[in-house]
């Protein structure tokens, strides 16, 4: 029972560059969210996925893309990565209704 | 004011003691409550839900809700060495936007 699954698990980029983090649930869940994670800020929503098909932004959603593929897969899109998107992001999941979510293990990313 | 407010601590309790951690919340809308604990490095877990006011108990962990006021906390009895992590409370505005925001987390340690 994988539950979420987040790759890469570690990546480094130089500025500019673009990458796309992926999260797959497979929990039937219809909610999914996108967090990032700096040292002494907690966890802040960078966009969320209520239901397959709809996408809304979270507390710090500038210099992110997301993609809800289909109800299992929700990404994340750096265009042009900043050093100040250095950190460590979690996707999460749950069913809708109040319930609690679901991380997974986080990916560390470090942009040069 | 922040949405969700915690005390970042460190706060420090003997093995064997009572931990009691605290968060408010600024929402009046929020309905879902949660507490996750996180070990360095790792991602967060789900210790306690909590939805309606009052206290609700599991094992050795106590969340109390009180909605009037705007808070919630967790009580740790019997404290050991294992529950020395970083608390995060999150709060869900179900009726709003189905958003979950984090408080920034207390960095709790168990002195042995």
């Amino acid at each position: 029972n994988a539950g979420v699954t987040q790759t890469p698990k570690f990546q480094v980029l130089k500025t500019g560059q673009s990458m796309t983090l992926q999260c797959a649930q497979d929990m039937n869940h219809n909610s999914m969210y996108w967090y990032r994670q700096d040292p002494g800020m907690g966890l802040r929503l960078i966009y969320y996925s209520a239901s397959e098909g709809t996408t809304d932004k979270g507390e710090v959603p500038n210099g992110y893309n997301v993609s809800r593929l289909n109800k299992r897969e929700f990404s994340l899109r750096l265009e042009s990565a900043a050093p100040s998107q250095t950190s460590v992001y979690f996707c999460a999941s749950r069913e809708t209704g109040g319930q609690p979510q679901h991380f997974g293990d986080g990916t560390r990313l470090s942009i040069l | 004011q922040k949405e969700v407010e915690q005390n970042s601590g460190p706060l420090s309790v003997p093995e064997g003691a009572i931990a009691s951690l605290n968060c408010t919340y600024s929402d009046r809308g929020s309905q879902s409550f949660f507490w996750y604990r996180q070990y360095s490095g790792k991602s967060p877990e789900l210790i306690m839900s909590i939805y309606s006011n009052g206290d609700k108990e599991d094992g050795r962990f106590t969340a109390q809700l009180n909605k009037a006021s705007q808070y919630v906390s967790l009580l740790i009895r019997d404290s050991q060495p294992s529950d020395s992590a970083t608390y995060l409370c999150a709060v869900n505005r179900v009726n709003r936007d189905d958003k979950i925001i984090f408080g920034k987390g207390t960095r709790l340690h168990i002195l042995p």
